[in-house]
């Protein structure tokens, strides 16, 4: 168990809602991310951190957005959730950035409709 | 974008068997991962290679990483029921890209008794 909690765990909201997931964890790694995973695309980096208020885009940024205000939470927004956002979300943290051990939590799974 | 490609998507076979799945790439990774993953949770780091021509051995898992760092391959001997599951191949990049991970596809790996 690396620390990580998730939550919620399981959603289901409606078309053009604004959703929020939360990834708190204790282990004080200064790297965190948030990753989808959807059928056939393995996991995709949607945003990640390097530190408290540095934030940066992954491969599929569209349509979500970050904060990071302390050191052991990382929020997702979905500012107007689409079909296209049912997946299921992932935090991670590692402790650097390079060839470091990268944790995951046990998964979000939203559902979009 | 750095891609990877994993194969093959599905593996069904019977205890006893050996098997291999690849992940292949045209680009140069700083280092592979190989990840597992159950239902239900996240993924689990296996092995870290970072080296070209590295071999790593799990056990009866080993690991090769290519000498060019392109591509790599996980081979699983005797293959068990406990083996069974989502395995996962991710390239990390260099400079900027330190602690992004590019995954693959998956290969959902199913082992009959």
């Amino acid at each position: 168990d690396a620390g990580i909690t998730q939550s919620p765990r399981h959603k289901v909201t409606e078309t053009g809602t604004p959703v929020t997931l939360r990834c708190h964890q204790t282990e004080n790694h200064r790297y965190m991310y948030w990753y989808r995973q959807d059928p056939g695309h393995g996991l995709r980096l949607i945003h990640y951190s390097y530190g408290v208020k540095d934030t940066d885009k992954g491969e599929v940024s569209d349509g979500y957005s970050v904060s990071r205000s302390k050191t052991e939470d990382f929020l997702l927004t979905l500012e107007s959730a689409t079909s296209s956002q049912t997946s299921v979300y992932f935090c991670a943290i590692s402790w650097t950035g390079r060839g470091n051990t990268i944790y995951f939590g046990e998964g979000s799974w939203l559902t979009v409709v | 974008t750095q891609l990877l490609e994993q194969s093959p998507q599905f593996l069904s076979i019977q205890e006893g068997e050996n098997l291999t799945v690849y992940c292949n790439s045209s680009s140069v990774f700083s280092s592979l991962q190989w990840y597992r993953q159950e239902p239900g949770e996240g993924p689990v780091l296996l092995v870290t290679v970072v080296t070209g021509g590295e071999v790593k051995k799990l056990k009866r898992l080993t690991f090769q990483f290519g000498d060019a760092r392109k591509d790599s391959s996980l081979h699983i001997t005797a293959a068990q029921p406990g083996d069974t599951g989502l395995y996962l191949c991710a390239g990390e990049g260099g400079g900027t890209s330190y602690g992004k991970l590019t995954f693959g596809q998956g290969t959902i790996l199913t082992v009959h008794p």
